[in-house]
């Protein structure tokens, strides 16, 4: 089956300590994303990726970092800078950025929880 | 980008037509209205699109007057399990669709 996976579903780790979240796709598609969703809030972006070894920041990159190495994955990195890491993480894929249609796929999620 | 506004909830008896409005007065000609669906602990989910008049699915019916500037998503006979986030999008076509959720119209469906 296509789609989207994010690993792990739910994450702890210590103040301080770098975290990655996964996310792959073999929906074969060019564009991926990240977002974040704090409780009662809608997503907001972090970074996106157009393309292969190309990535821009979102609204809210900061304490964040990507890679876009392969087509189907693009990892997140939780850094000790992100002041309030704990969220509900959103990875995301489309078809083609300059498409009309280009409708969001989403992964099931990685609740991050930083103790 | 063109910002959205959409009521903050709604609540319906089950078996009602439900219709959720979204203003969008800035929006630009290359333009798309789009609407998903979140329930909780899970990731958006796409229902419709449009760009003028009317588009119908099987799950969702969405209507746009000739001006563009406000959009209805209608749900015909809501069950239980239509109790989710709606969320409003305006997406640009022709580059990066850098798209903008926001807080979206959290619908209760009464049984």
């Amino acid at each position: 089956d296509g789609g989207i996976t994010q690993s792990p579903k739910y994450l702890f780790r210590k103040e301080g300590q770098n975290v990655t979240l996964s996310c792959e796709q073999n929906l074969n598609h060019d564009a991926m994303y990240w977002y974040r969703q704090d409780p009662g809030q809608g997503l907001r972006l972090i970074y996106y990726s157009q393309i292969v070894n190309d990535f821009q920041k979102g609204d809210i990159a900061e304490g964040y970092s990507v890679s876009r190495e392969k087509k189907e994955s693009f990892p997140l990195t939780v850094t000790s800078a992100q002041k309030n890491p704990t969220a509900f993480y959103l990875c995301a894929s489309s078809i083609d950025p300059l498409e009309g249609n280009n409708e969001q796929f989403f992964g099931p999620g990685t609740r991050l929880t930083v103790l | 980008l063109a910002k959205t506004t959409q009521p903050i909830s709604m609540d319906s008896y089950e078996g009602q037509e439900v219709n959720i409005t979204c203003s969008h007065n800035n929006i630009a000609t290359n333009d798309y209205i789009t609407w998903y669906q979140q329930f909780p602990s899970q990731g958006p989910r796409f229902i419709i699109q449009g760009y003028k008049t009317k588009v119908t699915n099987e799950v969702a019916s969405l209507f746009i007057p000739a001006d563009r500037k406000s959009s209805t998503l209608s749900l015909p006979r809501v069950s239980l399990s239509d109790t989710a986030v709606y969320y409003c999008l305006v997406v640009t076509t022709g580059g990066y669709q850098k798209v903008t959720f926001g807080t979206g119209t959290k619908l209760q469906v009464i049984p």
